[in-house]
């Protein structure tokens, strides 16, 4: 079946440091990819996405490339602030997997000032 | 819009206690979910629908979890009798399903349930 691994956390990092957070995924068919952030007491929201393979989602600052061939889709921002501390999830969703939306574990970032 | 809304936010109740858990989609969704989430198990997926059908229950625990939708701008999660290891962060999302794997889902801000 369809699954999503991402890192460990948590992450701590100081303000204006590089992030990456890697993901990597199975899948059957050909999956759209995702990445959703949750901050403390609220649902997760779209981050950004890419729906095939060399596409790269991008939104504030943020980054992904869709990588068929190592099956990743590694966040990446140049420079955190403060107010990115959050959980960060990878997710996939196709029409194999009954166009479920299936989700890493999760990844929590903490920006130090 | 309003966005997903959930109802309520914060839910306390004894073991044995009927739990309703109630989401209100956005208008013009038709996919709808309910998740889990736990620290231990993060994010599960319990139920979804699609125009107000149940497609997959595959991820409901046991036969003490229910969930209906009885039109397409409302569906609750029941749960009967509760258990303290039902104690979670319970969220309800919706999609809109045209080219459904590339559309985003839509959470709501979730409902602490606390079974002591």
């Amino acid at each position: 079946g369809n699954s999503v691994t991402q890192m460990e956390g948590p992450v701590t990092l100081s303000e204006e440091a590089f992030l990456t957070i890697n993901c990597t995924y199975t899948a059957t068919g050909y999956p759209s990819l995702f990445w959703y952030v949750q901050y403390p007491g609220e649902g997760l929201q779209l981050l950004l996405k890419a729906t095939k393979a060399d596409d790269k989602g991008s939104n504030k600052g943020f980054e992904a490339t869709y990588r068929k061939e190592t099956t990743s889709f590694h966040l990446e921002k140049g420079s955190v602030q403060v107010s990115d501390s959050a959980v960060y999830f990878c997710a996939l969703s196709d029409r194999t997997g009954g166009f479920k939306t299936i989700f890493g574990a999760g990844t929590r970032l903490f920006v130090k000032a | 819009d309003a966005g997903v809304i959930q109802s309520p936010r914060h839910e306390v109740t004894e073991m044995g206690q009927e739990v309703t858990l109630r989401c209100k989609p956005i208008s013009g969704h038709d996919y709808l979910f309910w998740y889990r989430q736990t620290m231990m198990r993060g994010l599960e997926l319990l139920i979804y629908f699609n125009n107000n059908v149940p497609i997959d229950d595959s991820g409901m625990p046991e036969d003490r979890f229910s969930a209906k939708m009885p039109n397409a701008s409302f569906s609750t999660l029941k749960i009967q009798p509760s258990e303290p290891r039902d104690s979670a962060v319970y969220f309800c999302a919706s999609r809109y399903g045209l080219q459904a794997a590339n559309s985003p889902l839509h959470f709501g801000n979730g409902t602490r349930l606390t079974v002591t």
